[in-house]
């Protein structure tokens, strides 16, 4: 099955500093999400980006299909950033493959 | 909020006992996708249901069934329930008929536990 790979799995950052999580899998895809999960446990949808590029306020995301990898980029974090972050990949209608997590910490 | 939900928040349950968790998926979407996220197994997809049928099956155990209905909520049935079924359980919905786009969207997630 589909392999996926998130690093780094921690990360420690002083508000308003910026960072990059990346993404690697194991094989084509036709879904890729990005997550936050808050301190409540709750998954929230950051991006869905199989392919290309997009951006969401300070939050942005790039998968390049082609080469099996996406990066997700957080400029001026805050403390409400903290939390993991998941990126999970599937083929069209089918299960997410959720990779192990970046653990974010933001400290102010 | 996602638009998909899920009772009870919370379940706290003996051993060898039975529990029943309830999804509701967004209005319009017909597959159900079960998960469950454990400290340590991570994220792991259960099953999946697409209109009433089961789509595809992952790593669910024989003592864990689940059902979509004709209004196509979903139902998650845990028997004989061991402290390792501890986790949080998570219900996702996604694919609208006719729309390419397949994201899903997660509700809020039943910590279910086990003493």
């Amino acid at each position: 099955g589909i392999q996926v790979e998130q690093s780094p799995p921690d990360l420690i950052l002083q508000e308003g500093a910026n960072s990059t999580l990346r993404c690697n899998f194991s094989d084509s895809v036709n879904n890729l999400q990005w997550f936050h999960q808050n301190p409540w446990g709750q998954l929230i949808n950051l991006f869905y980006i199989p392919s290309g590029t997009k951006q969401n306020g300070r939050l942005s995301a790039t998968t390049v299909a082609t080469e099996r990898y996406s990066l997700l980029y957080i400029s001026s974090s805050q403390t409400t950033d903290s939390g993991v972050y998941f990126c999970a990949v599937g083929e069209y209608g089918n299960k997410l493959v959720f990779g192990a997590g970046t653990i974010l910490r933001v400290k102010s | 909020d996602s638009g998909v939900t899920q009772t009870p928040k919370h379940l706290i349950t003996a051993t060898g006992q039975r529990v029943t968790l309830r999804c509701s998926p967004r209005s319009g979407d017909l597959s159900v996708y079960w998960y469950q996220q454990s400290l340590d197994q991570g994220l792991q997809f259960l099953i999946q249901y697409y209109n009433g049928e089961e789509r595809a099956k992952g790593n669910i155990l024989e003592r864990f069934s689940a059902q979509q209905f004709p209004d196509l909520h979903s139902e998650l049935n845990l028997s004989s329930l061991e402290l390792g079924d501890s986790a949080l359980y998570f219900c996702a919905s996604s694919v609208k008929e006719g729309q390419p786009n397949n994201e899903q969207f997660f509700g809020p997630g039943t910590r279910l536990t086990v003493l």
